[in-house]
């Protein structure tokens, strides 16, 4: 039973544009989150966070929403560039206590940003 | 900065040999794991470490052993390699937050 699903397995956007990468999770014990990008023959490099006390966090061109209510949260870059192509991975945990240093990761979304 | 290693980039073994694969960080992470990654399946944890000598199961430990004698060391082992284990190995590492740092992983092909 996946509890990080990302359904888009691959997303294409024009270089320029607005990149938003979807993910979802089913255990309410999770109230931390971080988003991981990866590219190919490389280990994965974290990219931001979000903890359940926010809804949005942002860090230069990215940013991330929260949306606890609906177990919901979303990656986006802008302005997205050609760099940006790789394997964007959601992963979430409880923020403390028992499996607080364990991660559960989404299968991943791949972006390829066309110049 | 921290720095996760990994001991080999690109591997290739023969069904039924051993393989260890070793993982070492510098930045004194009580936390360590292993992950496979294989294509449409994500990053599964095979086996995880909160501190010296102690080790945990993760989703898919069967096949797999490990070992950490020294705390900036985690190894993973194959006790007899199959082909279903060709696959995408990567290490990390975290302290008292919940951020975990990657190695550069290994590329292991089982013939």
């Amino acid at each position: 039973d996946q509890q990080v699903k990302q359904n888009s397995p691959s997303l294409s956007v024009q270089e320029g544009r607005i990149s938003i990468l979807n993910c979802d999770y089913t255990n309410s014990m999770f109230d931390y989150f971080l988003w991981y990008k990866k590219y190919p023959a490389e280990g994965p490099t974290f990219l931001i966070s979000i903890s359940s006390i926010k809804d949005k966090n942002e860090d230069g061109r990215f940013t991330v929403f929260l949306n606890k209510s609906a177990k919901h949260l979303s990656l986006h870059i802008v302005p997205s560039q050609p760099g940006d192509s790789a394997v964007y991975f959601c992963a979430a945990s409880p923020y403390s206590g028992a499996g607080s240093y364990q991660l559960t990761f989404g299968k991943g979304t791949k972006l390829s940003v066309i110049p | 900065d921290v720095k996760v290693t990994q001991s080999s980039r690109y591997l290739v073994k023969r069904t039924g040999e051993k393989v260890f694969l070793e993982c070492v960080q510098d930045m004194d992470h009580e936390n360590m794991f292993w992950y496979r990654q294989d294509p449409g399946l994500g990053l599964r944890l095979i086996y995880f470490s909160y501190d010296v000598k102690m080790k945990e199961k993760g989703d898919i430990p069967e096949g797999y052993s490990v070992s950490r004698e020294k705390k900036e060391r985690f190894s993973l082992i194959l006790e007899s390699a199959s082909t279903n284990q060709t696959s995408m190995y990567l290490c990390a590492s975290s302290g008292p937050y919940n951020e975990q740092f990657f190695g550069p992983g290994t590329r292991l092909t089982v013939l």
